[in-house]
This record gives structure tokens, C-alpha cells and sequence, in this order.
């Protein structure tokens, strides 16, 4: 079975600050790792995903996060955080290449940008 | 890239009628579709998985009866939620995989329903 874990569901930064939103995971198998953006009543929008090689991927809009198999995350990072930043946050988590389709979401991270 | 479209994206209806929501896949197909809802501030979650040509496979929990799903091209799903109530209201989102293999799922823009 898998899971997603998302740790605080709310994170408040200073604009121009480091954005760190937390991701563990849990998989039987070598999971594929997915990072969305959900801006108010809108559907999601990939940032980014990790599934093979690299571990350190590189999503749109300055974000980026690391596969780190040992401690089973994949935390979301931008260094230098921007008010068009805020939004809601998930991470989610899909059997590797032969597993079903689906995705397994977290509970997602509201990311607030102080002016 | 792949597009995927819901229609409408916001509709509100009387207590006991139904609605209709409907999932296309813009650029490419889509053998199967994922629909998911989203209740205020929570995650989303599966309903059910819309397959082309075959009957869709429920979630534990999902009433079939209530929230009906066509899949009748490999461009389009439908969801019929039938004889709604007011804690059917919520955000229903709709996916679906670009490709075989491509790992991730591209969302429409999500549709709100109300019921009164």
C-alpha cells in the first residue's frame, strides 16, 4: 500500500523567503513522486515529478525537490518565495511504472506569502 | 501538452434533480479517466475510475447508483450525480494520463456543484 504524509498544513513565509513544504512518503514498491498546485476553485497543475534517474528535479516556476530514499521524502523547495506563490500545495504519490494510473494524494500544504 | 477540459465549472441545482459533468481530453486520448472530490480545504479524493468502453470501478464507499459515469469515447467521460442533495455539493475534478507510462495525470479545471 502507499501513502503520502504532509507535514503542517499550513506554512506562512516572509516574500523572499525559502519555501520548504514536506513530503513523506510510503510505498512498497520504487514509488513515482508528484508535486500539484491548486489555486482557488481551479483544478491542479503539475509542478513537478520524480520518477527515475535524478533525484534532485526541477519544476516550473522555480520550484524544485529531492527524491531521498533513505529518510522515504520528497520535500517541495523554492528558494525565494513570491506573493503569486500562494496556493494550495500536494504532494502525491503513484505505484511506480506498472502500478494503476491513480495518484494518492497528501493532505495538502496552503502556503500563505507575507507582503 | 495534454489538455483536459470539465464543463461546466460551476452549477447549482435544486435538491433531487441531477447533473451532469462532463470530462474531455482535448489533444489526446484517454482510455481511462479518474474523477475525485474535493470537500472545503481537504484533499482530494478517488471516486471512481472511468474506463472506455466498460463499466467504471468504484471506490469503497462510493454509491455507483448515485454517481453515475459514461465513458463513451476516448475523448470524454461523464458524471451524473443523480437525485443530488445538499452533501453531494462539492468540487469534482476530473484527470486523466497523457500516455501510457507518463506517470503523471493532468486535471481539469474542476467543477463546483451546489445544491440547494
Amino acid at each position: 500500500a502507499q501513502s503520502v504524509t504532509q507535514l503542517g498544513s499550513h506554512v506562512s513565509v516572509s516574500e523572499g523567503a525559502l519555501v520548504l513544504l514536506r513530503c513523506n512518503y510510503s510505498s512498497s514498491v520504487p514509488p513515482y513522486l508528484f508535486w500539484y498546485v491548486q489555486y482557488p476553485n481551479q483544478g491542479l497543475q503539475l509542478l513537478l515529478k520524480y520518477t527515475t534517474g535524478a533525484t534532485l528535479v526541477k519544476g516550473i516556476n522555480g520550484f524544485e525537490a529531492e527524491f531521498k530514499k533513505s529518510e522515504t521524502s520528497f520535500h517541495l523547495t523554492k528558494p525565494s518565495a513570491h506573493m503569486s506563490d500562494a496556493a494550495e500545495y500536494f504532494c502525491a504519490v503513484k505505484l511506480g511504472q506498472t502500478g494503476a494510473n491513480n495518484l494518492f494524494f497528501g493532505t495538502g500544504t496552503r502556503l500563505t506569502v507575507i507582503p | 501538452g495534454a489538455v483536459v477540459s470539465q464543463h461546466p465549472s460551476w452549477v447549482i441545482c435544486k435538491s433531487g434533480t441531477s447533473v451532469k459533468i462532463e470530462c474531455r481530453s482535448l489533444d489526446f486520448q484517454a482510455t481511462t479517466m479518474f474523477w475525485y472530490r474535493q470537500f472545503p480545504k481537504q484533499s482530494l479524493m478517488l471516486m471512481a475510475t472511468s474506463n472506455e468502453g466498460s463499466k467504471a470501478t468504484y471506490e469503497q464507499g462510493v454509491e455507483k447508483d448515485k454517481f453515475l459515469i459514461n465513458h463513451a469515447s476516448l475523448t470524454l467521460s461523464t458524471l451524473t450525480v443523480t437525485s443530488a442533495h445538499p452533501e453531494d455539493s462539492s468540487f469534482y475534478i476530473c484527470s486523466a494520463p497523457p500516455g501510457q507510462g507518463a506517470g503523471e495525470l493532468f486535471f481539469g479545471e474542476g467543477s463546483r456543484l451546489t445544491v440547494l
